[in-house]
C-alpha cells in the first residue's frame, strides 16, 4: 500500500520561505514509473495545483507560482520536497502531496495534508 | 490554462436519490477525473479517464462524457457520499481542478 506524509512547520513568517517534505512509503520514487505532486487547498476552498517531479528530477510547474516554487527530489531518502519562497498570508493553505500515476497528472494516491499558516 | 467550472455548486439529497454532477471545460479535454473529499481529509481519486472507476470505488459511481461536458453520477446516495466532489483535467499543463460541488444532506 502507497502512503505519503508531509512534513514541515506549521507556521512561516511573512516574505520567507516555506519548506515541506513529502516521504513515501510503499513504492520506489526511484522506480521510474511516477511523477509526484504538490497541491494545496487554502481553508473552505478549492484545489490548486502546484507542480510536480520525475525521479529524473525533471519538473513542471503551475505559471501561476512558477517564479516562486522549487521542486526537489532525494531518492535516497524515497522524498520529495517543496520550497515556496516569498510567501505571504494567500499561500495559507493545507498542502498535499500526490503521487501521478499516469504521468499525465492523474493523483492516484494523496499524503493526508498538513495546513501552513503564513502569519508574523 | 483549461478552466473547469462544475454545477451546481451545491446538491441537497435524500439518501437513495440519484446525483447528477456537472463539469464544463474552457477546451477540450484529454483526461477528466473525479475526486471525493470529506471534511479534513485528502481527496479520494473515484474515477479516472472521465469514465474508469478506480480501485474499490462502488458501482453506484459512475462517469460519462468527453470533449467539453462531463458528469458525475451516483446513483442512489448512500449517507458516507455527502461530500464535496471536483473533477480535475489532466494530460495538459496546468493540472486544473474545478471549483467543486457540495453533495449535502436534505
Amino acid at each position: 500500500q502507497v502512503q505519503l506524509q508531509e512534513s514541515g512547520p506549521g507556521l512561516v513568517k511573512p516574505s520567507q520561505t516555506l519548506s515541506l517534505t513529502c516521504t513515501v512509503s510503499g513504492d520506489s520514487i526511484s522506480s521510474g514509473s511516477f511523477y509526484w505532486s504538490w497541491i494545496r487547498q487554502p481553508a473552505g476552498k478549492g484545489l490548486e495545483w502546484i507542480g510536480r517531479i520525475y525521479t529524473s528530477g525533471h519538473t513542471n510547474y503551475n505559471p501561476s507560482l512558477k517564479s516562486r516554487v522549487t521542486i526537489s527530489v532525494d531518492t535516497s531518502k524515497n522524498q520529495f520536497s517543496l520550497k515556496l519562497n516569498s510567501v505571504t498570508a494567500a499561500d495559507t493553505a493545507v498542502y498535499y502531496c500526490a503521487r501521478d500515476s499516469a504521468a499525465a497528472g492523474l493523483l492516484d494516491y494523496w499524503g493526508q495534508g498538513t495546513l501552513v499558516t503564513v502569519s508574523s | 490554462e483549461i478552466v473547469l467550472t462544475q454545477s451546481p455548486a451545491t446538491l441537497s439529497l435524500s439518501p437513495g436519490e440519484r446525483a447528477t454532477l456537472s463539469c464544463g471545460a474552457s477546451q477540450s479535454v484529454t483526461y477528466l477525473a473525479w475526486y471525493q473529499q470529506k471534511p479534513g481529509l485528502a481527496p479520494r481519486l473515484l474515477i479516472y479517464d472521465a469514465s474508469s472507476r478506480a480501485t474499490g470505488i462502488p458501482d453506484r459511481f459512475s462517469g460519462s462524457g468527453s470533449g467539453t461536458d462531463f458528469t458525475l453520477t451516483i446513483s442512489r446516495v448512500e449517507p458516507e457520499d455527502f461530500a464535496v466532489y471536483y473533477c480535475q483535467q489532466y494530460g495538459s499543463s496546468p493540472l486544473t481542478f474545478g471549483g467543486g460541488t457540495k453533495v449535502e444532506i436534505k
